[in-house]
């Protein structure tokens, strides 16, 4: 499986900063995703990073909010803009290549980012 | 539409088995199973197709019912070591042959103690 790393680890914020977070890969790959969970909640998705193009966002997230970018094959990078207390959550990156039959995903280590 | 999961919480003895649910309203590709250890990532234990192909943890059995879009993990024997929050993912059905999208269960809470 790929190694994934993620910058920063976690972080606290003030209440109307923005906070980019990184996702590196050590291989290339088809798919890069980004989750977001709630404390002692499930993941979420907000949106599929699509390399060369606009990021696919989810129901309720929007790319004002959320813009993502996808240079290459290999790293992907999420903002969290305008923060509010409500964003206080963790981040997680999610690769997977495109190997038929099996799609197999693999989460990085999470951002735990805290808005005050 | 977010797969249901059942039991919630399991509290298991070292040794003992169980057995974790997960049932959509949607057709489904594929389910996958993951393990999350308190602060750390979800780990990947198995993905199942339709079809019944499967692939994943050597020491973990999965089964997928695809007419009834239900898929159940096996815990056999367990040790400590599994202790954590058991999430589905689910990948619905797509004609071209699946999306990698996945959407996630509420997860089960597994405690296994000695």
């Amino acid at each position: 499986s790929a190694v994934i790393s993620q910058k920063p680890s976690r972080d606290i914020c003030q209440r109307g900063t923005s906070l980019t977070i990184q996702c590196q890969v050590d291989s290339q790959v088809t798919m890069m995703f980004w989750y977001r969970q709630q404390p002692g909640q499930s993941l979420t998705l907000i949106a599929t990073a699509n390399q060369g193009s606009e990021a696919t966002y989810e129901s309720g997230f929007v790319i004002d909010k959320f813009p993502i970018s996808r240079p290459n094959l290999t790293f992907s990078t999420l903002t969290v803009s305008n923060m509010s207390p409500e964003d206080s959550s963790i981040y997680l990156c999610s690769v997977a290549s495109r190997g038929a039959p099996y799609n197999e995903q693999f989460f990085g280590p999470g951002t735990r980012l805290t808005v005050l | 539409q977010q797969p249901v999961q059942s039991p919630q919480a399991v509290i298991l003895r070292e040794g003992e088995d169980a057995v974790i649910n997960c049932s959509s309203s949607k057709a489904l590709y594929s389910v996958h199973w993951y393990r999350q250890k308190h602060g750390e990532a979800p780990v990947f234990l198995m993905i199942l197709l339709k079809g019944g192909e499967q692939k994943g943890h050597e020491k973990i059995s999965a089964s997928f019912n695809e007419k009834k879009q239900q898929s159940s993990l096996y815990l056999t024997a367990s040790q400590l070591s599994y202790s954590g929050t058991y999430f589905c993912g689910t990948v619905p059905y797509i004609t071209q042959g699946g999306s990698e999208k996945l959407v996630f269960g509420k997860g089960t809470k597994l405690t296994v103690n000695p």
